[in-house]
């Protein structure tokens, strides 16, 4: 099994509103990743979680608040956006390969959710 | 700096072979991946190299050279359904972080 899941699909939000994105994996990675994306786009990642603790923060702006309650779930809370967050947002999860070499681990992408901020 | 550059469409005929090219210059480099992405959906793995060579996944083919930084996924038998965009994305050393390209779409016509 190698399913992201991601939920909602689709989500409108006024700019006052807050509102979650919520991401599951039950593969047992334990990085987690937000990414955003627009049209035409590549992904442009903005979070990492790394055995539940935050390990990267690409300076995005305080109105994005991530959240890992545990190595399965992963949240992004969202209050006070702007129209210009709008975007596909993909959750992502690896497994670090620590033989390997701890970061050569492949990431598997949930479907996204379409967000709208009107 | 660090930059990923791939062309940004190409348009190949069913049942044919196309190559598409990924060349890129990042501080730290631990691996390449090719991803495909369907508009709108999520991108899914295809490929990863982290030694040169060639690394051959039924239809879908991966090479790597690291000394010029250059990349390319080969598909055969071009199938409509192959018709997307091809994101080349590079992990760098030392933490989480890829670096994507912006992507190549792929028009296959009949």
């Amino acid at each position: 099994d190698t399913e992201v899941t991601q939920t909602p699909k689709h989500l409108v939000m006024g700019m006052t509103n807050k509102k979650s994105l919520k991401c599951e994996q039950h593969m047992g990675h334990r990085a987690m990743y937000w990414y955003k994306q627009k049209a035409k786009k590549p992904p442009e990642l903005m979070f990492v979680y790394s055995y539940e603790k935050l390990s990267i923060n690409e300076s995005v702006p305080s109105r994005f608040s991530p959240e890992c309650p545990n190595s399965s779930l992963l949240n992004l809370h969202l209050h006070a956006l702007q129209p210009e967050d709008s975007a596909l947002y993909l959750c992502a999860s690896s497994q670090p390969d620590l033989l390997a070499g701890a970061f050569r681990d492949t990431q598997y992408f949930g479907p996204g959710t379409r967000l709208t901020v009107l | 700096g660090q930059n990923i550059d791939q062309p940004t469409e190409m348009t190949a005929t069913e049942g044919a072979i196309v190559q598409i090219n990924c060349t890129y210059q990042t501080s730290g480099f631990n691996g390449l991946f090719w991803y495909q992405q369907h508009a709108g959906e999520a991108p899914t793995f295809l490929s990863y190299n982290v030694l040169d060579g060639l690394e051959e996944k039924g239809r879908f083919s991966s090479f790597l050279s690291r000394s010029k930084g250059y990349s390319y996924l080969l598909l055969k038998e071009l199938q409509m359904k192959d018709s997307a965009s091809y994101l080349c994305a590079v992990r760098k050393t030392g933490g989480f972080k890829t670096i994507f390209g912006a992507g190549t779409r792929l028009f296959v016509k009949a």
